[in-house]
Protein backbone atom coordinates (compact mmCIF):
# COMPACT_ATOMS: atom_id res chain seq x y z
CA UNK A 1 0.00 0.00 0.00
CA UNK A 2 2.55 2.83 -1.39
CA UNK A 3 0.15 5.69 -1.63
CA UNK A 4 2.41 8.27 -2.98
CA UNK A 5 6.06 7.87 -3.25
CA UNK A 6 8.51 10.42 -4.34
CA UNK A 7 11.98 10.07 -4.86
CA UNK A 8 14.79 11.33 -3.62
CA UNK A 9 13.97 12.42 0.02
CA UNK A 10 17.02 14.56 0.55
CA UNK A 11 19.02 16.61 -2.14
CA UNK A 12 21.76 19.10 -1.93
CA UNK A 13 23.15 20.85 -4.98
CA UNK A 14 24.78 23.71 -5.95
CA UNK A 15 23.44 27.19 -7.40
CA UNK A 16 22.93 25.95 -11.09
CA UNK A 17 23.10 22.77 -11.28
CA UNK A 18 19.49 20.79 -12.44
CA UNK A 19 18.25 17.84 -10.57
CA UNK A 20 14.02 16.11 -11.05
CA UNK A 21 12.03 15.05 -8.92
CA UNK A 22 10.27 11.95 -8.81
CA UNK A 23 7.01 11.24 -8.16
CA UNK A 24 4.54 8.34 -8.47
CA UNK A 25 0.83 6.80 -7.07
CA UNK A 26 -0.48 3.72 -7.43
CA UNK A 27 -3.88 4.95 -6.66
CA UNK A 28 -5.28 4.99 -10.37
CA UNK A 29 -5.63 8.94 -9.43
CA UNK A 30 -5.98 11.24 -12.44
CA UNK A 31 -4.95 14.41 -11.14
CA UNK A 32 -1.20 15.27 -9.54
CA UNK A 33 0.54 17.94 -8.04
CA UNK A 34 3.79 19.73 -6.86
CA UNK A 35 3.59 21.71 -3.47
CA UNK A 36 6.51 23.53 -2.00
CA UNK A 37 6.47 23.86 2.49
CA UNK A 38 8.62 27.00 3.37
CA UNK A 39 8.21 27.90 7.05
CA UNK A 40 6.05 30.90 7.89
CA UNK A 41 4.41 30.04 3.98
CA UNK A 42 2.46 27.34 3.97
CA UNK A 43 2.24 25.38 0.73
CA UNK A 44 2.40 26.86 -2.36
CA UNK A 45 1.45 25.30 -5.56
CA UNK A 46 4.02 25.27 -8.31
CA UNK A 47 2.47 23.02 -10.77
CA UNK A 48 -0.67 20.43 -11.76
CA UNK A 49 -1.35 17.71 -13.87
CA UNK A 50 -5.60 17.54 -13.83
CA UNK A 51 -5.40 14.37 -16.04
CA UNK A 52 -2.68 12.17 -18.43
CA UNK A 53 -1.58 14.44 -20.71
CA UNK A 54 -2.20 17.80 -19.63
CA UNK A 55 0.02 20.48 -17.05
CA UNK A 56 -0.99 23.68 -15.98
CA UNK A 57 1.02 26.46 -13.49
CA UNK A 58 0.29 26.90 -10.41
CA UNK A 59 0.70 29.91 -7.66
CA UNK A 60 4.71 29.63 -7.86
CA UNK A 61 6.04 27.98 -11.09
CA UNK A 62 8.90 30.13 -11.95
CA UNK A 63 12.38 27.79 -12.11
CA UNK A 64 9.96 24.46 -12.51
CA UNK A 65 9.20 22.59 -15.16
CA UNK A 66 7.14 19.61 -15.39
CA UNK A 67 6.21 15.95 -16.82
CA UNK A 68 3.68 14.16 -16.57
CA UNK A 69 5.07 10.67 -18.38
CA UNK A 70 1.61 8.32 -17.99
CA UNK A 71 -1.29 8.17 -15.23
CA UNK A 72 1.19 6.75 -12.77
CA UNK A 73 4.12 9.73 -12.69
CA UNK A 74 4.74 13.07 -12.54
CA UNK A 75 8.19 14.52 -12.32
CA UNK A 76 9.16 17.70 -11.58
CA UNK A 77 12.69 19.58 -12.98
CA UNK A 78 15.17 22.33 -11.86
CA UNK A 79 17.08 23.43 -14.55
CA UNK A 80 19.18 25.73 -13.18
CA UNK A 81 18.74 25.63 -9.17
CA UNK A 82 19.01 28.72 -7.03
CA UNK A 83 19.06 29.41 -2.75
CA UNK A 84 15.66 30.51 -2.99
CA UNK A 85 14.37 27.13 -4.03
CA UNK A 86 15.50 25.19 -0.83
CA UNK A 87 12.26 23.81 0.10
CA UNK A 88 10.59 20.51 1.13
CA UNK A 89 8.80 20.07 -1.89
CA UNK A 90 5.51 17.73 -1.65
CA UNK A 91 3.64 15.64 -4.34
CA UNK A 92 0.10 14.78 -4.25
CA UNK A 93 -2.51 13.21 -6.00
CA UNK A 94 -6.37 13.33 -6.27
CA UNK A 95 -9.13 10.40 -7.01
CA UNK A 96 -10.68 11.53 -9.96
CA UNK A 97 -11.72 14.79 -11.59
CA UNK A 98 -14.42 15.74 -8.59
CA UNK A 99 -12.92 18.79 -7.55
CA UNK A 100 -13.98 18.36 -4.25
CA UNK A 101 -11.47 15.64 -4.12
CA UNK A 102 -8.97 15.19 -0.91
CA UNK A 103 -5.39 15.05 -1.89
CA UNK A 104 -2.98 12.15 -0.77
CA UNK A 105 0.40 13.40 -0.29
CA UNK A 106 4.02 12.06 -0.16
CA UNK A 107 6.02 12.43 2.48
CA UNK A 108 8.53 14.81 0.65
CA UNK A 109 11.89 15.45 -0.66
CA UNK A 110 13.99 18.07 1.09
CA UNK A 111 16.07 20.15 -1.08
CA UNK A 112 19.01 22.38 -0.24
CA UNK A 113 20.54 24.54 -2.75
CA UNK A 114 23.76 26.08 -1.77
CA UNK B 1 -8.57 34.67 -5.51
CA UNK B 2 -9.16 32.13 -2.51
CA UNK B 3 -7.00 32.51 0.72
CA UNK B 4 -6.83 30.99 4.42
CA UNK B 5 -5.88 32.50 7.41
CA UNK B 6 -4.79 30.86 10.14
CA UNK B 7 -4.10 33.56 12.99
CA UNK B 8 -2.53 31.17 15.30
CA UNK B 9 1.44 30.17 14.86
CA UNK B 10 1.38 27.66 17.62
CA UNK B 11 -1.71 26.43 20.10
CA UNK B 12 -0.29 25.02 23.47
CA UNK B 13 -3.14 22.90 25.48
CA UNK B 14 -3.09 20.40 28.29
CA UNK B 15 -4.33 16.64 27.57
CA UNK B 16 -7.50 15.96 28.24
CA UNK B 17 -8.96 19.61 27.84
CA UNK B 18 -10.27 20.48 24.77
CA UNK B 19 -8.49 22.20 21.47
CA UNK B 20 -9.45 24.93 19.09
CA UNK B 21 -7.28 25.22 16.24
CA UNK B 22 -8.82 28.08 14.29
CA UNK B 23 -9.03 28.78 10.37
CA UNK B 24 -10.89 31.55 8.32
CA UNK B 25 -10.87 31.55 4.45
CA UNK B 26 -11.61 33.90 1.88
CA UNK B 27 -13.41 32.83 -1.66
CA UNK B 28 -15.61 34.37 -4.30
CA UNK B 29 -18.31 31.91 -4.08
CA UNK B 30 -18.58 28.94 -1.88
CA UNK B 31 -16.10 26.81 0.03
CA UNK B 32 -15.02 23.76 -0.02
CA UNK B 33 -12.69 23.48 3.17
CA UNK B 34 -10.50 20.70 4.39
CA UNK B 35 -7.75 19.94 7.89
CA UNK B 36 -4.57 18.35 7.40
CA UNK B 37 -2.64 16.95 9.50
CA UNK B 38 1.47 16.68 9.45
CA UNK B 39 3.65 15.01 11.56
CA UNK B 40 7.16 15.49 11.70
CA UNK B 41 9.11 14.60 8.81
CA UNK B 42 5.85 13.49 6.90
CA UNK B 43 3.63 14.52 4.44
CA UNK B 44 0.26 15.48 4.82
CA UNK B 45 -2.37 13.53 5.84
CA UNK B 46 -6.04 14.49 5.40
CA UNK B 47 -8.39 14.93 8.69
CA UNK B 48 -11.91 15.89 7.51
CA UNK B 49 -13.59 18.34 4.61
CA UNK B 50 -16.90 19.98 4.16
CA UNK B 51 -18.51 20.35 0.76
CA UNK B 52 -22.26 20.82 1.70
CA UNK B 53 -24.70 19.93 4.21
CA UNK B 54 -24.23 20.10 8.27
CA UNK B 55 -22.14 22.49 9.82
CA UNK B 56 -19.93 20.28 11.60
CA UNK B 57 -17.85 18.05 10.31
CA UNK B 58 -16.58 14.66 11.83
CA UNK B 59 -13.36 13.43 10.99
CA UNK B 60 -10.52 10.93 11.87
CA UNK B 61 -8.57 10.66 15.22
CA UNK B 62 -11.90 12.63 17.04
CA UNK B 63 -11.81 15.70 15.41
CA UNK B 64 -14.38 17.86 14.22
CA UNK B 65 -14.81 21.14 12.42
CA UNK B 66 -17.73 23.66 12.65
CA UNK B 67 -18.37 25.23 9.29
CA UNK B 68 -19.81 29.08 9.94
CA UNK B 69 -20.32 30.83 6.43
CA UNK B 70 -21.30 34.22 7.88
CA UNK B 71 -18.15 34.44 10.07
CA UNK B 72 -16.13 32.33 7.07
CA UNK B 73 -14.54 30.61 9.42
CA UNK B 74 -14.02 26.80 9.59
CA UNK B 75 -12.03 26.11 13.32
CA UNK B 76 -11.06 22.84 13.69
CA UNK B 77 -11.39 21.28 17.23
CA UNK B 78 -11.51 18.59 19.50
CA UNK B 79 -12.73 17.91 22.54
CA UNK B 80 -10.19 15.80 24.81
CA UNK B 81 -6.78 16.28 23.52
CA UNK B 82 -4.06 13.49 23.20
CA UNK B 83 -0.19 14.34 23.49
CA UNK B 84 -0.05 12.19 20.20
CA UNK B 85 -2.02 14.74 18.70
CA UNK B 86 0.65 17.39 18.89
CA UNK B 87 1.91 17.94 15.05
CA UNK B 88 1.38 20.70 12.71
CA UNK B 89 -2.35 21.31 11.21
CA UNK B 90 -3.09 23.38 8.16
CA UNK B 91 -6.55 24.25 7.11
CA UNK B 92 -7.17 24.81 3.20
CA UNK B 93 -9.91 26.21 0.94
CA UNK B 94 -11.46 25.36 -2.87
CA UNK B 95 -13.75 27.70 -4.51
CA UNK B 96 -16.67 25.50 -5.22
CA UNK B 97 -17.06 27.64 -8.48
CA UNK B 98 -13.82 26.55 -9.42
CA UNK B 99 -15.07 24.48 -12.34
CA UNK B 100 -11.75 22.95 -13.28
CA UNK B 101 -10.73 19.34 -12.73
CA UNK B 102 -8.33 19.32 -10.09
CA UNK B 103 -8.30 19.89 -6.52
CA UNK B 104 -6.60 22.81 -5.79
CA UNK B 105 -6.15 23.67 -2.51
CA UNK B 106 -5.05 26.76 -1.19
CA UNK B 107 -3.39 26.04 2.57
CA UNK B 108 -2.77 28.15 5.51
CA UNK B 109 0.61 28.77 6.79
CA UNK B 110 -0.21 26.27 9.10
CA UNK B 111 -0.64 25.92 13.34
CA UNK B 112 1.53 23.93 15.46
CA UNK B 113 -0.52 22.32 17.97
CA UNK B 114 1.84 21.24 21.26
CA UNK B 115 -0.20 19.20 24.00
CA UNK B 116 1.77 18.36 27.09
CA UNK B 117 0.80 16.33 29.99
Amino acid sequence: NAGVTQTPKFQVLKTGQSMTLQCAQDMNHNSMYWYRQDPGMGLRLIYYSASEGTTDKGEVPNGYNVSRLNKREFSLRLESAAPSQTSVYFCASSLTGDSNGELFFGEGSRLTVL
Amino acid sequence: AQSVAQPEDQVNVAEGNPLTVKCTYSVSGNPYLFWYVQYPNRGLQFLLKYITGDNLVKGSYGFEAEFNKSQTSFHLKKPSALVSDSALYFCAVRDAGDTGTASKLTFGTGTRLQVTL
